[in-house]
């Protein structure tokens, strides 16, 4: 248990729904991040949030909205995504966001676009 | 942008083998940290490297960091079992962001 929950783990969904993914930290951390991880491809980062600012967008498709409410919950909202977008997601909280902090990541969410 | 490199991609050996792993990346980092994935698992934190020519062990695992903190490695000693997954080595150089390698996938086999 690392402290980092995410849900759901498995997600399923077609080209045209709405799906979000959540996941919750409850370490006390300040920074939060959301991965993607395909095959043979390294971890990608896609957004980093520090004390629920946005400081860090990866260039990614709009069709990810990712939103934090407070410190400790950060959420991944889909919509009309691409069957390419099939990965596992993984979100990871840090104590703050400098470079020698260590990230602790969720067990993912896999997620299957159809 | 900065790239972190990892070699080999896969290694397969047999139990009681030793077993390395490398990084290299284009610019100077700041710092590396090293993380496993086990099958069907997320990345765990090892261990964070953070000066030029610094060696790390913990048990059978012994980390280094070049000497000019661009390139890093991981080295098992005696692989067992439960050493399978995916060794991945992340840095960063001027900024927050960790870049991390594509992994080093260990198959231990008894």
């Amino acid at each position: 248990e690392t402290g980092v929950t995410q849900t759901p783990r498995h997600l399923v969904m077609g080209m045209t729904n709405k799906k979000s993914l959540k996941c919750e930290q409850h370490l006390g951390h300040n920074a939060m991040y959301w991965y993607k991880q395909s095959a043979k491809k390294p971890l990608e980062l896609m957004f980093v949030y520090s004390l629920e600012e946005r400081v860090e967008n990866n260039s990614v498709p709009s069709r990810f909205s990712p939103e934090c409410p407070n410190s400790s919950h950060l959420f991944l909202h889909l919509h009309t995504l691409q069957p390419e977008d099939s990965a596992l997601y993984l979100c990871a909280s840090s104590p703050s966001q400098g470079p020698t902090d260590t990230q602790y990541f969720g067990p993912g969410t896999r997620l299957t676009v159809l | 942008g900065q790239q972190v490199m990892q070699i080999p991609q896969y290694q397969h050996v047999q139990e009681g083998e030793d077993f390395t792993t490398y990084c290299n990346s284009s610019t100077t980092l700041s710092n590396i940290q090293w993380y496993k994935q086990r099958p069907g698992g997320h990345p765990v934190f090892l261990i964070q490297l953070v000066k030029s020519g610094e060696v790390k062990k913990q048990k059978r695992l012994t980390f280094q960091f070049g000497e000019a903190k661009k390139n890093s490695s991981l080295h098992i000693t005696a692989t067992q079992t439960t050493d399978v997954g995916t060794y991945f080595c992340a840095g960063t150089n001027s900024g927050y962001a960790l870049n991390f390698g594509k992994g080093t996938s260990l198959l231990v086999t008894p």
